[in-house]
């Protein structure tokens, strides 16, 4: 069963920095690109953030190129969004999603239950 | 870069076929993605490649793209339909993947 377990949110000032995590289970990680989506307080969805199954390949959202990266550990399992100079519009739901098919990049077919972020003084 | 438009809500009977539109600039030679999201909850995927459903999701769901169009079609609306509702595409000019800014659907 696939499992997608994110950590590391939490209240952080602005200006500050803050990794996520992303703890897979279920399947064979490094067959899968990922992504990171995030969502504000009452708002809709925004694509944070693609990395490819080996890594080589990353797209970010213009909202955050230059402050986000993404990247993974295969022999972890584990998938990381390093966030930095954190901006009030920063703060959401962070998940952690899982494309459907192996070696693709298209829909998203597992998602992480998210972590929170709250970006304040 | 490119934009995707939603209806902010739709409203429907039960019994009744809701329909919910995405928008977006000769979307039809775009591949579309539909989630449903209900509250406290991450997003599920309800149809994939147009019109497509993965396992588990009722045929009731389906998917339409054409034109300048995307519309998800939900037949026979339940109250456990009530949910937000997303498109998504790759925009392969930006490298960048767009989500919709979503529908409220309300079973009256």
């Amino acid at each position: 069963q696939v499992q997608l377990v994110e950590s590391g949110g939490g209240v952080v000032q602005p200006g500050r920095s803050l990794r996520l995590s992303c703890a897979a289970s279920g399947f064979t990680f490094y067959t899968f690109a990922f992504h990171w989506v995030r969502q504000a307080p009452g708002k809709g969805l925004e694509w944070v953030a693609l990395i490819s199954d080996d890594g080589t390949t990353r797209y970010y959202a213009d909202s955050v190129k230059g402050r986000f990266i993404i990247s993974r550990d295969n022999s972890k399992n584990t998938l990381y969004l390093q966030m930095n100079s954190l901006r009030h519009e920063d703060a959401g739901v962070y998940y952690c999603a899982r494309v459907s098919v192996p070696g693709t990049v298209g829909d998203i077919g597992s998602w992480g239950r998210g972590t929170l972020v709250t970006v304040s003084s | 870069s490119y934009v995707l438009t939603q209806p902010p809500s739709v409203s429907v009977a039960p019994g009744q076929t809701a329909r919910m539109t995405c928008g977006g600039d000769n979307i039809g030679t775009k591949t579309v993605h539909w989630y449903q999201q209900r509250p406290g909850q991450a997003p599920v995927l309800v149809v994939y490649d147009d019109s497509d459903r993965p396992s588990g999701i009722p045929e009731r769901f389906s998917g339409s793209n054409s034109g300048n169009t995307a519309t998800l079609t939900i037949s026979s609306v339940e109250a456990g339909d009530e949910a937000d509702y997303y498109c998504q595409v790759w925009d392969s000019t930006s490298d960048h993947w767009v989500f919709g800014g979503g529908t409220k659907l309300t079973v009256l």
